[in-house]
C-alpha cells in the first residue's frame, strides 16, 4: 500500500494568516490526491479533490497543489470557523490529519 | 438532496456481530461506488470497505474475513455486516458517496454511528 505522509501533526495560527499542510505520498499518485475537513463531533467534508480542483461550494481561500509525490492544502486566510482537522487522502490511505488552532 | 443516514451502531461483546445500516436518499446507491470509513476515538480516518456499482467488494485487511459490505438496491440502503468484533474495532463509522468519473472520492458522509465493542 501507498503510505501518505502529512504534516505537520498540528499547528497554531492567528486569524488572517496563511496556512500550509503537506502531504508526501510514498510513490507516485499523479494528482489522484484530496482533502477534506473535519470539525469536532462531524464527519469529513470534501474540500478539495484530484490534488487541485475545489469543491463545489468550498470557500476560494482553501487551495490545494502538487502531482506526484508532493502535496500541498492552503488556507490562504485563515477564519475562525477553519478550526478543524485536515485530512489528506488517496485511494484507500488518508493521512494522519493536521488539527489546525487559532493562536 | 443528498442525505446518508447511518444507523445499527451499539455496544456489543467481543466476538459478537453487528450490522450497519446506512439509508441513502436523493441518489441511487447503485449508481455510485460506496464505502465505509471509520475512526477510533480520537484517532485518524481509516477506510474499511467499498462497494462499486458494478457489485465488487474490497476490505481492508484489518477487516477481511470479519466484514461484509452490501447494498439494498430496492431500499437504496448500503449494510456493513461485522462478525468478530474486536475491541480495535471501536470507531465511528461512517458511510460515504464515491464520486462518479473520480478516483476515491467522496463527496457525501453520513453522520456516523458509534460502534462500542466491550466486555
Amino acid at each position: 500500500d501507498i503510505q501518505m505522509t502529512q504534516s505537520p501533526s498540528s499547528l497554531s495560527a492567528s486569524v488572517g494568516d496563511r496556512v500550509t499542510i503537506t502531504c508526501q505520498a510514498s510513490q507516485d499518485i499523479s494528482n489522484y490526491l484530496n482533502w477534506y475537513q473535519q470539525k469536532p463531533g462531524k464527519a469529513p467534508k470534501l474540500l478539495i479533490y484530484d490534488a487541485s480542483n475545489l469543491e463545489t461550494g468550498v470557500p476560494s481561500r482553501f487551495s490545494g497543489s502538487g502531482s506526484g509525490t508532493d502535496f500541498t492544502f492552503t488556507i490562504s486566510s485563515l477564519q475562525p470557523e477553519d478550526i478543524a482537522t485536515y485530512y489528506c487522502q488517496q485511494y484507500n490511505t488518508f493521512g494522519g490529519g493536521t488539527k489546525v488552532e487559532i493562536k | 438532496e443528498v442525505q446518508l443516514v447511518e444507523s445499527g451502531g451499539g455496544l456489543v461483546q467481543p466476538g459478537g456481530s453487528l450490522r450497519l445500516s446506512c439509508a441513502a436518499s436523493g441518489f441511487t446507491v447503485s449508481s455510485n461506488y460506496m464505502s465505509w470509513v471509520r475512526q477510533a476515538p480520537g484517532k485518524g480516518l481509516e477506510w474499511v470497505s467499498v462497494i462499486y456499482s458494478g457489485g465488487s467488494t474490497y476490505y481492508a485487511d484489518s477487516v477481511k474475513g470479519r466484514f461484509t459490505i452490501s447494498r439494498d438496491n430496492s431500499k437504496n440502503t448500503l449494510y456493513l455486516q461485522m462478525n468478530s468484533l474486536r475491541a480495535e474495532d471501536t470507531a465511528v463509522y461512517y458511510c460515504a458517496r464515491g464520486v462518479v468519473g473520480a478516483t476515491w472520492t467522496f463527496d457525501y458522509w453520513g453522520q456516523g454511528t458509534l460502534v462500542t465493542v466491550s466486555s
